[in-house]
């Protein structure tokens, strides 16, 4: 079965930093998906980033990017330029070969952008 | 991105009645939908694989009598949390896959039930 964890429960960081969220998964298939998700206080779930197993290519969105280390079965995400709108849980996501929208989530990590 | 409509967004009911909650795909055609529930400050939790045209598959642990769901069309899931108690009050959350979308889902807005 496959697992993601994240170990960071809480992160901080001033604004205009950089910060980056941790992500480890597990799983036997060489095809698949990762996702990083934003949830905001609003509790809407957003999607931040994908990334396709098959890509060597590290996927980039404006000041979001990761850093997907296949063999290490790690994808770490990187906010440049924090801003206070940053604020938020963010959620590692994977999705199997199958493709069908089932995702698995991480526990989280709560961000919180400091003026 | 591709657009998923949840409602209601919050809705207060009384121990022992039953709610419904929707969840629309607005500008794609979803034949499989996901319901998920979430704790405060947890992770989502999957119930449950709302199958368009058939029987929906359940996560281990979750009653299929208590969360009834039906996905009657390419665009339209819904999930009814029969007998509500005070334990069921929680956010529930469903989300839809765009073929379009390079595989990724989509999220509705939540909502919130409380049972009192």
């Amino acid at each position: 079965a496959q697992t993601v964890t994240q170990s960071q429960p809480e992160m901080s960081v001033q604004e205009a930093e950089t910060v980056t969220l941790s992500c480890t998964y597990d799983t036997s298939e060489s095809n698949y998906y990762l996702f990083w998700y934003k949830q905001p206080p609003s509790r809407q779930m957003i999607l931040v980033i994908r990334q396709e197993a098959y890509k060597q290519q590290n996927a980039t969105e404006n000041r979001f990017s990761v850093n997907f280390q296949k063999a290490a079965k790690s994808f770490s995400l990187k906010i440049s330029d924090s801003q206070l709108g940053d604020t938020a849980m963010y959620f590692c996501a994977f999705m199997g070969s199958g493709n069908t929208g089932k995702l698995i989530f991480g526990q989280g990590t709560t961000l919180q952008v400091k003026p | 991105g591709a657009v998923v409509s949840q409602h209601p967004s919050r809705v207060i009911c009384k121990s022992g009645t039953s709610v419904k909650i929707e969840c629309r795909s607005l500008d794609f055609q979803a034949t499989t939908m996901f319901w998920y529930r979430q704790f405060p400050k947890q992770s989502l939790m999957l119930m449950a694989t709302s199958n368009e045209g058939s029987k929906a598959t359940y996560e281990q642990g979750v009653e299929k009598d208590k969360f009834l769901i039906n996905h009657a069309s390419l665009t339209l899931s819904t999930l009814t949390v029969t007998s509500a108690h005070p334990e069921d009050s929680s956010f529930y959350i469903c989300s839809a896959r765009d073929g379009g979308q390079r595989g990724a889902a989509f999220f509705g807005q939540g909502t919130r039930l409380t049972v009192v």
